[in-house]
């Protein structure tokens, strides 16, 4: 079973801020939410991960509510670039498990 | 600097000819990870290895296996390719909080 639900895919214009969704509402207290991106026919990219509280490195932001059942992954002036898959995963220990993704497109 | 070696980058096999596919890394992780990701999917977890010590998840088919014969290189071994075991394999590291990918070796199945 899916740990993680996204929206398939997602449009932003360039410049604009992209926030993606993601739901996690069987995470338990001592998994991490963590974010990464795949551009096609790459490895995944790691780009920002939290526990409960809000996170913001040169990348991103990542918002986790309060309750932890849901965060939101902000990229704050999206480019052409950052046109890829942005997936969501919970992890347990060592084992980080992908959810199905969303397909951003970053429209000029 | 390449710090997740994969090793070939395409390979292509015969339908049940056995097939290992390769992944080195200089980061000296002591985890080290490998997916499986089909078309158009999200990787799957395979298994992966504290150390020595190997960590089967309960869905992957008895078909794969691994080897870690050092920290440096982690194999996958495909006993049987079926046409469903075409993908992307990735092979990723981990030390601490980071998961590190390396590009990945598409596999494909004649």
């Amino acid at each position: 079973d899916a740990k993680t639900t996204q929206p398939t895919s997602m449009d932003c214009a360039e410049g604009r801020a992209a926030n993606l969704p993601c739901n996690h509402s069987t995470i338990s207290g001592n998994e991490y939410v963590y974010w990464y991106r795949q551009i096609h026919s790459q490895g995944p990219q790691y780009i920002i991960h939290g526990l409960k509280n809000n996170e913001t490195n040169e990348m991103a932001s990542l918002i986790i509510t309060e309750d932890r059942k849901s965060s939101t992954l902000i990229l704050p002036h999206a480019t052409l670039r950052d046109t890829a898959v942005y997936y969501c995963i919970v992890r347990f220990g060592n084992q980080f498990y992908f959810g199905t993704g969303t397909s951003l497109t970053v429209i000029p | 600097d390449a710090m997740v070696i994969q090793n070939p980058r395409y390979q292509v096999t015969q339908f049940g000819k056995p097939v290992t596919l390769s992944c080195s890394q200089t980061l000296n992780h002591n985890v080290m990870y490998w997916y499986q990701q089909k078309s158009s999917q999200a990787p799957k977890l395979l298994f992966h290895y504290y150390d020595k010590d190997f960590n089967n998840e309960a869905d992957t088919p008895d078909n794969f296996q691994s080897r870690r014969p050092n920290t440096s290189f982690c194999f996958l071994d495909i006993r049987s390719p079926g046409l469903g075991d075409a993908a992307m394999y990735l092979c990723a590291t981990a030390m601490g909080q980071k998961q590190y990918f390396g590009p990945g070796t598409r596999l494909t199945v004649l």
